[in-house]
């Protein structure tokens, strides 16, 4: 089975300010990794993804995230954050190569809610 | 481009009514799933489909079924709705598994 732990469930921060975003993850099986962000009363979008190759990740709107096999975490970094990147954050692992039952779908944290202050 | 569309976009139920919350999407995607959203939790799979006429249960299926008849539509069914399955209800579609998932709006279930 796989899992994902995201370390925290609120980040404030100043405008223009650098913010880490932190996950780790579990599972037996070579994983994707996902970092999704939802702004109020939408959907989830998707920021960035992990599937092999460079372990430095970048997405939409400047954020990056990093893979770290050893450490089995996969954070995401954003080296100055705006007012409008105010949004909840969710961390999710996928199991790579063959897989059964539910663990082919994605499975997510439990979200970090990100708020950017003046 | 609509993508992944879900109605209805919120809905009151008393306890022990049915309904059924729809999904459809338009990218051809075989994979679709539904998830709940509760406070502190996260997303959690409810049912999971790998292409018409293949469904499979997730993490909390119970109180929940659903069909794939189509490719394009995944409808989830609340049998006899609890106050337990209060929540916010979100339907995803992928082309592939390790490909991006595409998210619709959300349900917004209320069960008094």
């Amino acid at each position: 089975a796989q899992s994902v732990t995201q370390l925290d469930s609120q980040v404030p921060v100043f405008e223009e300010a650098p913010v880490e975003l932190r996950c780790n993850y579990s599972s037996s099986v070579s994983v994707y990794l996902f970092w999704y962000v939802q702004y109020p009363n939408q959907g989830l979008q998707l920021l960035l993804k992990y599937l092999s190759g460079s372990t430095l990740v970048k997405g939409i709107n400047g954020f990056e995230a990093e893979f770290n096999k050893s450490q089995t975490s996969f954070h995401l970094r954003k080296p100055s954050v705006h007012i409008s990147d105010t949004a909840e954050y969710f961390c999710a692992v996928l199991s790579a190569g063959f897989s059964s039952g539910s663990a082919r779908q994605l499975t997510f944290g439990s979200g970090t809610q990100l708020t950017v202050l003046p | 481009n609509a993508g992944v569309t879900q109605t209805p976009k919120f809905q009151v139920l008393k306890t022990g009514q049915s309904m059924t919350l729809q999904c459809a999407q338009d990218m051809n995607h075989e994979y679709m799933s539904w998830y709940r959203q509760d406070p502190g939790m996260g997303l959690r799979l409810i049912h999971y489909s790998v292409g018409a006429g293949i469904t499979d249960q997730g993490e909390v299926p119970n109180g929940y079924n659903v069909s794939r008849s189509t490719t394009e539509d995944f409808p989830l069914r609340l049998l006899s709705a609890a106050p337990s399955q209060t929540s916010v209800y979100f339907c995803a579609s992928s082309r592939q598994q390790n490909t991006e998932a595409f998210f619709g709006q959300g349900t917004r279930l209320t069960v008094v």
